[in-house]
């Protein structure tokens, strides 16, 4: 079966400055790996996907995912955090199951921005 | 604009009591879901359904019942609601036709109390 692993819970980092975001996987075929975003009191949000094309995956709000094979994993950056990125965010891959596409959640990193 | 819609944001049911969670999707997606999602354990699947009348079991079906009877609408029932299912509960569709890799879309979810 698929697994997610997303390092740290919370991630602190000032107003400016890089945000870097874990996330590995385990995947028995090549796989399909998502980034989601949970503002307060809201729904998931789709931020980037990695579908086996280019192995860095622009998406929206300036994010960015590069995806190593050799590493397994999948991690997320941003140049400059901005204070309404403040938010939690899920790192997610495919999983086929019964001839349907399941995704499998990590338990996600609160990311904390300070002024 | 894919739309997700839940039909409760907050709701608080006494323990014993039968709830009705209602989700509904506007896009003619084939694949629905609910989650649960509860701190530092992620989100968590507990049914789905990939058609009218059908539906699979996730990972955490245990005290859930669901139902599809018609396309847009995938409803989440909980028989003999417990404290242990005091949660955010959250939908998602899918179009079920893109294969491996499809985004999932997510309604704002609700949060159940269970007294």
């Amino acid at each position: 079966a698929q697994s997610v692993t997303q390092l740290g819970s919370h991630v602190s980092v000032s107003e400016g400055a890089l945000v870097l975001l874990r996330c590995n996987y385990s995947s028995s075929v090549p796989p399909y790996l998502f980034w989601y975003v949970q503002y307060p009191n809201q729904g998931l949000q789709l931020l980037l996907k990695y579908t086996s094309a280019a192995t860095l995956v622009k998406g929206i709000n300036g994010f960015e995912a590069e995806f190593k094979k050799s590493e397994t994993s999948f991690h997320l950056t941003k140049p400059s955090a901005h204070m309404s990125d403040a938010a939690e965010y899920f790192c997610a891959v495919s999983e086929f199951s019964t001839g349907f596409q399941k995704l499998v959640f990590g338990t996600g990193t609160r990311l904390l921005v300070s002024p | 604009d894919v739309k997700v819609t839940q039909s409760s944001r907050y709701l608080v049911k006494r323990t014993g009591e039968k709830v009705f969670l209602e989700c509904v999707q506007d896009m003619d997606h084939e694949n629905m879901f609910w989650y649960r999602q509860d701190p530092g354990l992620g989100l968590r699947l507990i049914y789905f359904s990939y058609d009218v009348k059908m539906k699979e079991k996730g990972d955490i079906p245990e005290g859930y019942s669901v139902s599809r009877e018609k396309k847009e609408r995938f409803s989440l029932i909980l028989e003999s609601a417990s404290t242990n299912q005091t949660s955010m509960y959250l939908c998602a569709s899918s179009p079920g036709t893109s294969g491996r890799g499809e985004t999932q879309y997510f309604g704002p979810g609700t949060r159940l109390l269970v007294l």
